[in-house]
């Protein structure tokens, strides 16, 4: 199994801040990386296919980069609908998702 | 714009059979890949199996033999069986499409269904 891990696993930032998650795939993976958003009580929500191809309707403060085994996913101003948990997922292989990212407000 | 909706037992038995059925509607369950993905209360996200109606299927080594997915394209559903559940099998449970293929991204879920492993 390839395995995803994310980085920071917590992080407090507040409105306005630029913050960036990390994903490591333990294997090479190409682009084979998307990003989800999560909210409490919600299903995971697409932000990002293939490691940087945003989806339609998310916002252009998202952005995600990368390739290979490494990734990394941007939001370059904060809102308060930001404040969620990310989780990265590869689809290289048996797909496994990162454990995620909790976002918190400072 | 597809919708999921996941139906099925809220509460199951150790040692009985998890049964799930997903319903699509907005478009035909032909078109596209689908997976179940699960999440126990307060942890992350697993991804269990896929499925496209041709029969490519995988599903997760972990689980190992005791996941069966399959479509039923005259009911437009999506269902999983899950055998000889545990406790540890105690999750909300997520349908979702594929937006491209097996190895694409999973761009619409269901809401999910709560299902407890409980005597």
């Amino acid at each position: 199994d390839i395995q995803m891990t994310q980085s920071p696993s917590s992080l407090s930032a507040s409105v306005g801040d630029r913050v960036t998650i990390t994903c490591r795939a333990s294997q090479y993976i190409s682009t084979y990386l998307h990003w989800y958003q999560q909210t409490p009580g919600n299903a995971p929500n697409l932000l990002i296919s293939s490691a940087s191809s945003l989806q339609s309707g998310v916002p252009s403060r998202f952005r995600g980069s990368g390739s290979g085994t490494d990734f990394t996913l941007t939001i370059s101003s904060l809102q308060p609908e930001d404040f969620a948990t990310y989780y990265c997922q590869q689809t290289y292989s048996n797909p496994t998702f990162g454990q995620g990212t909790k976002l918190q407000i400072k | 714009q597809v919708q999921l909706q996941e139906s099925g037992p809220g509460l199951v038995k150790p040692s009985e059979t998890l049964s799930l059925s997903c319903t699509v509607s907005g478009d035909s369950v032909s078109t596209y890949y689908w997976s179940w993905i699960r999440q126990p209360p307060g942890k992350g996200l697993e991804w269990i199996a896929y499925m496209h109606h041709s029969g490519s299927t995988d599903n997760n080594p972990s689980l190992k033999s005791r996941v069966t997915m399959s479509i039923d394209t005259s009911k437009n559903q999506v269902s999983l069986k899950l055998i000889s559940v545990t406790a540890s099998d105690t999750a909300v449970y997520y349908c979702a499409k594929h937006l491209m293929g097996a190895a694409g991204a999973l761009d619409s879920w269901g809401q999910g269904t709560l299902v407890t492993v409980s005597s």
